[in-house]
C-alpha cells in the first residue's frame, strides 16, 4: 500500500488478556516507531527499530510491552496482561532512514485499544 | 526533562478567519521542529519542517515560524477552511545520530465554523 497501516483499527478486550497489534510500514522503510496516544494527549514514544533491531525501546512503560519486527517490515506490538490505563491509541510510524533533519515519520491512522 | 508546549489547548474561529498557534519548547539538543495536523481518528501528518537556521516554512496555507534563540515557533493559518478543523501538534526532534526522537506537544484542537 502507499501509506503505512495498521490492524486491527479497533480492539476491545477485557482485563489481563494479551493483545497484539500490528504494524505495516511503508514499503522501503527501514526505520519504524511505535507511540501511544491517550485522549486530549501529544503522541508517547514507545519503541523505535531499525531493521529487524530495537534501536530504542526506553519509551516502553513496563515488561508487559513487547514489540518485535523480524524481518524488517511488518511490526507487532503485543502487550500481556492488558490493563485498563493500557487504553489508548496505538500509532505506528515509518521513516526512510533512522536519522537527520528532514526525516519525516509517516504515521498510520492507528488502533483504538480499549482495556474493559 | 524535554517538554513541548501548546496554546490555546482549543480554538474555535469562523470560517475564512487566520488564526495563529503557539508552541514552546525546552528540548535538548535540538534537530528540527515540526508542526503536525490530526484529523480525528487519524494519524498525524507533516505540515512544515524547520531546522535551527529556518525562521519561517510555508506548506499553501499553512505558515510556520521558529525563533530558535527564545524557543518557541507559531502556526498561521490563512483563510481558514471547514476542512482545517483538526488538532494541530507541535514537534521538537532529537536527532542523536542514530534516531529522531520526537517529542510531542498535547496540540490545539482548532474547530472552523460556518
Amino acid at each position: 500500500g502507499a501509506g503505512v497501516s495498521q490492524t486491527p483499527s479497533n480492539k476491545v478486550t477485557e482485563k489481563g488478556k494479551y493483545v497484539e497489534l500490528r504494524c505495516d510500514p511503508i514499503s522501503g522503510h527501514t526505520a519504524l516507531y511505535w507511540y501511544r496516544q491517550s485522549l486530549g494527549q501529544g503522541p508517547e514514544f514507545l519503541i523505535y527499530f531499525q531493521g529487524t533491531g530495537a534501536a530504542d525501546d526506553s519509551g516502553l512503560p513496563n515488561d508487559r510491552f513487547f514489540a518485535v519486527r523480524p524481518e524488517g517490515s511488518v511490526s507487532t506490538l503485543k502487550i500481556q496482561r492488558t490493563e485498563r490505563g493500557d487504553s489508548a491509541v496505538y500509532l505506528c510510524a515509518s521513516s526512510l532512514t533512522d536519522g537527520g533533519n528532514y526525516n519525516e515519520q509517516f504515521f498510520g491512522p492507528g488502533t483504538r485499544l480499549t482495556v474493559l | 526533562k524535554n517538554q513541548v508546549e501548546q496554546s490555546p489547548q482549543s480554538l474555535i474561529i469562523l470560517e475564512g478567519k487566520n488564526c495563529t498557534l503557539q508552541c514552546n519548547y525546552t528540548v535538548s539538543p535540538f534537530s528540527n521542529l515540526r508542526w503536525y495536523k490530526q484529523d480525528t481518528g487519524r494519524g498525524p501528518v507533516s505540515l512544515t519542517i524547520m531546522t535551527f537556521s529556518e525562521n519561517t516554512k510555508s506548506n499553501g496555507r499553512y505558515t510556520a515560524t521558529l525563533d530558535a534563540d527564545t524557543k518557541q515557533s507559531s502556526l498561521h493559518i490563512t483563510a481558514s477552511q471547514l476542512s482545517d478543523s483538526a488538532s494541530y501538534i507541535c514537534v521538537v526532534s532529537t536527532d542523536t545520530g542514530t534516531a529522531s526522537k520526537l517529542t510531542f506537544g498535547t496540540g490545539t484542537r482548532l474547530q472552523v465554523t460556518l
